[in-house]
């Protein structure tokens, strides 16, 4: 079993709707973060948190640490927002980075 | 304020070459880590380096796979001897290290595309 597990792996959405993308991680974490690959393979860092909600623009990630869960929202969907996101952790005393195999958004306009 | 550079963007190289790939950290980070990303698979840890100092290559192949990140210059991430397994992605990040804090964010390179003949 992955330490980070994602899901859909695929996700196929109408311009508008409101997307949610989830992570489970089954290890001790410092800071969990949501990454998105460009179609070009470009890699931005959207979040990094290790509690609470953090929200910017019509993104809003979310974690719940006593579950082990993390969401990321994605509202009023647009084409542009098409590309993989991938959740990541971080663990104590080592900043190295285990990634979930990602999610494959793509939204039709 | 340029972001992690990562160069060549892609290179070539017939089997039993060697690569050599290049990162610089964004200015004032001095943290950097490797991924590589295989063709159609997720993103996985090499090495995690401090300035003239190897933290973590937990991730790094033990053969052919070497990393350095010199008090002056950028890091280098050398593979010798490749094969065509080694075709990925590598992906370089950086982060700032603050002095206290557990993680910081990591910032990614667009890396390079290494492909073996």
């Amino acid at each position: 079993k992955n330490e980070v597990e994602q899901s859909p792996q695929n996700l196929t959405a109408q311009e508008g709707e409101f997307i949610t993308i989830n992570c489970s991680y089954s290890v001790g974490i410092s800071a969990l973060h949501w990454l998105q690959q460009h179609p070009g393979g470009g890699i931005v860092s959207l979040f990094m948190l290790s509690s609470g909600k953090k929200k910017h623009g019509r993104l809003i990630a979310t974690i719940n640490i006593q579950e082990k869960h993390s969401s990321l929202h994605i509202t009023a969907s647009h084409p542009r927002d098409s590309a993989v996101y991938i959740c990541a952790v971080s663990g104590f005393g080592n900043e190295k980075l285990t990634f979930g195999t990602g999610t494959r958004l793509t939204i039709i306009p | 304020n340029a972001g992690v550079m990562q160069n060549p963007r892609h290179l070539v190289r017939r089997r039993g070459q060697e690569a050599r790939l290049r990162c610089s950290p964004m200015k004032g980070h001095s943290h950097v880590y490797w991924y590589r990303q295989l063709p159609e698979e997720g993103l996985k840890f090499m090495v995690y380096l401090q300035k003239e100092n190897i933290i973590d290559e937990s991730g790094m192949p033990k053969e052919r796979f070497s990393a350095e990140f010199p008090k002056e210059g950028p890091s280098i991430l050398r593979i010798q001897q490749v094969v065509r397994g080694d075709s990925a992605a590598y992906f370089c990040a950086s982060s700032l290290g603050t002095s206290g804090r557990n993680t910081d964010t990591q910032y990614f390179g667009p890396g390079t595309r290494l492909t073996v003949l």
